[in-house]
């Protein structure tokens, strides 16, 4: 139950093109959800994050968007650039419940130009 | 301002050998951890501290000790170090439980 599924493993895209990740949960208790960015060589670095309460948050080319009763949120990444290669990581948590982050398996995405 | 810094960056051991990896910050935060990243199994949590004095275990803590004697030191030690212990470990602090700020990684082999 306390388990976040990510897919896929890995991703090509094609630069402009539109990136999809997708992770699901099944602890309904959880009630934040974060997206991590790792560059190589580098540690993971807070990206974008919601709260279940909205369906959808959107920062520049990043895109969360939450299904609750499904138990699932994704990461769209609009007009990606080679810039954006990197692997993604989502996570969950009972932000008042627990001193945790439950982290997917991470998808590594390469975008060429 | 260095954030979260971790030492050693790189370090060879040999099985049996023993090793402890530093991890320090000066974001005064009350929340430190110790994750592992191999390859396919994302990031695994090692332990963990809230707090000065604190810890507790997480996902993966057989064979590792941790100590959080200082508010900015977060220890973790390998007392007899094993081939499956070769991985990148990673340091993260946080304020509160949410956001986590991550260190640089240390790369392991053990041989």
């Amino acid at each position: 139950q306390q388990q976040v599924k990510q897919s896929p493993q890995s991703l090509i895209v094609q630069k402009g093109g539109i990136s999809i990740i997708n992770c699901a949960y099944e602890n309904t208790a959880f009630d934040y959800f974060p997206w991590y960015q790792q560059f190589p060589g580098k540690g993971p670095a807070l990206l974008i994050a919601i709260r279940p309460d909205v369906s959808e948050k959107k920062e520049g080319r990043f895109t969360i968007s939450f299904n609750k009763s499904a138990k699932q949120f994704s990461l769209h990444i609009m007009d990606s650039q080679p810039g954006d290669s990197a692997t993604y990581f989502c996570a969950a948590t009972q932000s008042y419940n627990t001193d945790k982050l439950i982290f997917g398996t991470g998808t590594r995405l390469q975008v060429f130009p | 301002n260095a954030g979260v810094t971790q030492t050693p960056k790189f370090r060879v051991l040999k099985t049996g050998q023993s090793m402890t990896l530093l991890c320090a910050q000066d974001m005064n935060h009350e929340y430190m951890y110790w994750y592992r990243q191999d390859p396919g199994m994302g990031l695994r949590l090692i332990h963990y501290s809230v707090g000065e004095g604190t810890t507790a275990k997480g996902e993966v803590p057989d064979g590792y000790n941790v100590s959080r004697l200082k508010k900015q030191n977060f220890l973790l030690g390998l007392e007899s170090a094993a081939p499956s212990q070769t991985s990148v470990y990673f340091c993260a602090t946080g304020q509160g439980r949410e956001t986590q700020y991550f260190g640089p990684g240390t790369r392991l082999l053990v041989l």
